[in-house]
C-alpha cells in the first residue's frame, strides 16, 4: 500500500517568515501534486511535478521532487496571511491514474 | 466555465436513512473521483470512473456505499443505510483522463452529518 507522510501537520507561523513541508513515501511515484485547500472549499492543484530532482517556482512558493521520486517539499519564502490554508501532497501511480492523498498541513500565517 | 457541481451542500439526516451525494463533473472530462474528508483520516479515495465505468471501488468502506455513473454528465454516491460514523465531507472530483499527471478539479464538498 503506498502511502504518503506529510510533516508537519501544523504549522503556525508570523507573517514573513520562511517555511518548509515535506512529503515522504517509502514507494516511488510517477508524479507528485501539491494542493492547497481553504476552509469550506475543495483542493486546487497549485503544481505538479514528474521528474525526479525537478524544482517548479511559483512566486514566493518552491515545490522540490525528490531524486528517486518518493519524496518532496514546499518552501514558502515571507509568508502572507493569503497563504493560510490545508496543502496536501498526491502522489500519482502511472498503473492506475489515481492518487494518493497525504494527510496534509494546515498553515496559520498571523499577520 | 462552471466547475465541478455538487449537490447538496449540506445534509442533516438521522442514522439509519438513505443519503444521496450528486456530482455533475466538468464537461468533457472523461475521469470522475468521490473522496471523503475527516480530521483523522485525512482525503480518501473512495471510487473512481473512466468513461462512466467503475475502475476501482477498494476504497468504498462498506456495502451500505454504492456509487454509480448513468452518464458522462452525472454521478451519485449513495449510502443505505447511512450511520454517525459516515459523518465527513464528501468531493467529488473530475480530470481530463486518467493519467497520473493530470490535474484534478475537486467541487465544493458536501457535508454530511448522520445523527
Amino acid at each position: 500500500t503506498q502511502l504518503l507522510e506529510q510533516s508537519p501537520q501544523f504549522l503556525s507561523i508570523q507573517e514573513g517568515e520562511n517555511l518548509t513541508v515535506y512529503c515522504n513515501s517509502s514507494s516511488v511515484f510517477s508524479s507528485l501534486q501539491w494542493y492547497r485547500q481553504e476552509p469550506g472549499e475543495g483542493p486546487v492543484l497549485l503544481v505538479t511535478v514528474v521528474t525526479g530532482g525537478e524544482v517548479k517556482k511559483l512566486k514566493r512558493l518552491t515545490f522540490q521532487f525528490g531524486d528517486a521520486r518518493k519524496d518532496s517539499s514546499l518552501h514558502i519564502t515571507a509568508a502572507q496571511p493569503g497563504d493560510t490554508g490545508l496543502y496536501l501532497c498526491a502522489g500519482g501511480s502511472s498503473n492506475t491514474g489515481k492518487l494518493i492523498f497525504g494527510q496534509g498541513t494546515t498553515l496559520q500565517v498571523k499577520p | 466555465d462552471a466547475g465541478v457541481i455538487q449537490s447538496p451542500r449540506h445534509e442533516v439526516t438521522e442514522m439509519g436513512q438513505e443519503v444521496t451525494l450528486r456530482c455533475k463533473p466538468i464537461s468533457g472530462h472523461n475521469s470522475l473521483f468521490w473522496y471523503r474528508q475527516t480530521m483523522m483520516r485525512g482525503l480518501e479515495l473512495l471510487i473512481y470512473f473512466n468513461n462512466n465505468v467503475p475502475i476501482d471501488d477498494s476504497g468504498m468502506p462498506e456495502d451500505r456505499f454504492s456509487a454509480k455513473m448513468p452518464n458522462a454528465s452525472f454521478s451519485t454516491l449513495k449510502i443505505q443505510p447511512s450511520e454517525p460514523r459516515d459523518s465527513a465531507v464528501y468531493f467529488c472530483a473530475s480530470s481530463l483522463a486518467l493519467q497520473y499527471q493530470e490535474t484534478q478539479y475537486f467541487g465544493p464538498g458536501t457535508r454530511l452529518l448522520v445523527l
